[in-house]
C-alpha cells in the first residue's frame, strides 16, 4: 500500500529565513505528487504538483518542490518565509491501488513563523 | 462559481443518531471524495466516487455510507453516530485522477 511520511510534526522558523518541509513516499512507481496548504479553519489549497518532466516544480506563493526519485522524496522549499505562511502543510500522492487511483495524504507539518 | 460547498458547517449529534452531510460541486468534476481530519492524523479517505452512480471504499469506510445519484452531489451518511466519528469532514472533487483536488470548507461534527 502506498504511504506518505512527513517526519516533522512542527517546524518553527523566523520570518525571512528559508524553509524546507520533508516528504517521503513509499510506492513502486512514481505517483502523482502534491503539496497542499491549510490555513486555520479552512479547506486545503494546492501549492504545486508533479508527475513527470523537470524535477524542480514551481508553485504558488513562492514555493517550490524537488522530486528525487532515488530518495522517494518530494521536499517543499521556500527561500524566504513570510508570517502569512504559517499554516498546516500536507504532502499527498495519487497512485494506482487495487485498480483505482486513490489519494493518500501525509499527517501534515505545522509551520510556525516567528517575527 | 461556488466551487465545492458543504452542508452543514457544524453539527452536534447524540450517540446513535443519524445524519447526512451534503457536498456539491459546480465544476463538472467526475471524481469526488470524502475525508475526515483528526489531529495528528492528516486527511484519511472515507469513500470516493469516480463518476455518477459509482462509489468505492477508502481507507476508513466503516460506519459511513455514501451515494452519488447526481454528478454534482456526493452525500455522506452516518447511520448510527459514535463518539469516534467526532471529526472535521472535508469533501473534495477533481476532474480525474492525478488532478488537483478542490476542497470544501469542512463540516465540524461532534458526537456526544
Amino acid at each position: 500500500a502506498q504511504s506518505v511520511t512527513q517526519p516533522d510534526i512542527h517546524i518553527t522558523v523566523s520570518e525571512g529565513a528559508s524553509l524546507e518541509l520533508r516528504c517521503n513516499y513509499s510506492y513502486g512507481a512514481t505517483p502523482y505528487l502534491f503539496w497542499y496548504v491549510q490555513s486555520p479553519g479552512q479547506g486545503l489549497q494546492l501549492l504545486l504538483k508533479y508527475f513527470s518532466g523537470d524535477t524542480l516544480v514551481q508553485g504558488i506563493k513562492g514555493f517550490e518542490a524537488e522530486f528525487k526519485r532515488s530518495q522517494s522524496s518530494f521536499n517543499l522549499r521556500k527561500p524566504s518565509v513570510h508570517w502569512s505562511d504559517a499554516a498546516e502543510y500536507f504532502c499527498a500522492v495519487d497512485g494506482p491501488s487495487g485498480g483505482s487511483y486513490i489519494p493518500t495524504f501525509g499527517r501534515g507539518t505545522s509551520l510556525i513563523v516567528h517575527p | 462559481n461556488a466551487g465545492v460547498t458543504q452542508t452543514p458547517k457544524f453539527r452536534v449529534l447524540k450517540t446513535g443518531q443519524s445524519m447526512t452531510l451534503l457536498c456539491a460541486q459546480d465544476m463538472n468534476h467526475e471524481y469526488m471524495y470524502w475525508y475526515r481530519q483528526d489531529p495528528g492524523m492528516g486527511l484519511r479517505l472515507i469513500h470516493y466516487s469516480v463518476g455518477e452512480g459509482t462509489t468505492a471504499k477508502g481507507e476508513v469506510p466503516d460506519g459511513y455510507n455514501v451515494s452519488r445519484l447526481k454528478k454534482q452531489n456526493f452525500l455522506l451518511g452516518l447511520e448510527s453516530a459514535a463518539p469516534s466519528q467526532t471529526s472535521v469532514y472535508f469533501c473534495a472533487s477533481s476532474y480525474r485522477y492525478g488532478d488537483e483536488q478542490f476542497f470544501g470548507p469542512g463540516t465540524r461534527l461532534t458526537v456526544l
